[in-house]
């Protein structure tokens, strides 16, 4: 039981380019987010997903877009970066409806971008 | 809207007792969760607190008083390895998000 997976661990970018982060949880979980995290900082949230095939913005989206196709997986997608876009971003998740107090993170994208 | 106050950084000695508060502001409210996120790592879920009270998880213990709209987390017999930031996050009315406090570092002296 892997819990809740994210891919890659690092990243560098150049401003204007685009990528994928991926998130797999094999806890059969509904509900999955991302946050990001600057240095020193709180958690904010991006997106969030209810379930397979729905998405919903979070305290920070724009400059981010997110897709749910299948139960377990939840990408976040960087369409064209910009440096502050340079975070660590955690995905979570959490299996009861109306308990996302207690959420499992993944271990972390590192992203720059230069 | 929905915020959290939680002082910056608390440093303490190993074997002490330490206490980090958290008070929030919301529009509705229904629990109080703390999480604990050493350097590099990842948040990993600490207590959550629905109802007035104290609820001890070990040598932590968590506190709430939603008069007060106040709440605690009480670190015991401190070890160098509890050294990390400390989270207290709401979630709100609807139970499908959380919002997080800035975070409280602790620093765990010999």
């Amino acid at each position: 039981n892997a819990g809740v997976t994210q891919t890659p661990k690092f990243r560098v970018l150049k401003t204007g380019q685009s990528m994928t982060l991926l998130c797999a949880q094999d806890m059969n979980h509904e509900y999955m987010y991302w946050y990001r995290q600057d240095p020193g900082m709180g958690l904010r949230l991006i997106h969030y997903s209810v379930g397979e095939g729905t998405t919903a913005k979070g305290e920070v989206p724009d400059g981010y877009n997110v897709s749910r196709l299948k139960k377990q997986n939840f990408l976040l997608g960087l369409e064209s970066a910009a440096p502050s876009q340079t975070s660590v971003y955690f995905c979570a998740s959490t299996a009861h409806v109306r308990a996302s107090y207690e959420q499992y993170f993944g271990p972390g994208t590192r992203l720059t971008v230069t | 809207g929905q915020s959290l106050e939680q002082p910056s950084e608390v440093t303490a000695v190993e074997g002490a007792i330490v206490q980090i508060n958290c008070t929030y502001q919301t529009s509705g409210f229904y629990g109080l969760s703390w999480y604990q996120q050493h350097d590099g790592g990842a948040p990993t879920f600490l207590s959550y607190n629905a109802l007035d009270g104290l609820e001890e998880t070990g040598r932590f213990s968590s506190f709430l008083s939603r008069s007060d709209s106040y709440g605690y987390l009480l670190l015991q017999e401190l070890q160098m390895k509890d050294s990390a930031s400390y989270f207290c996050a709401v979630p709100n009315n609807a139970g499908n998000m959380l919002t997080f406090g800035g975070g409280t570092r602790l620093m765990v002296k010999p």
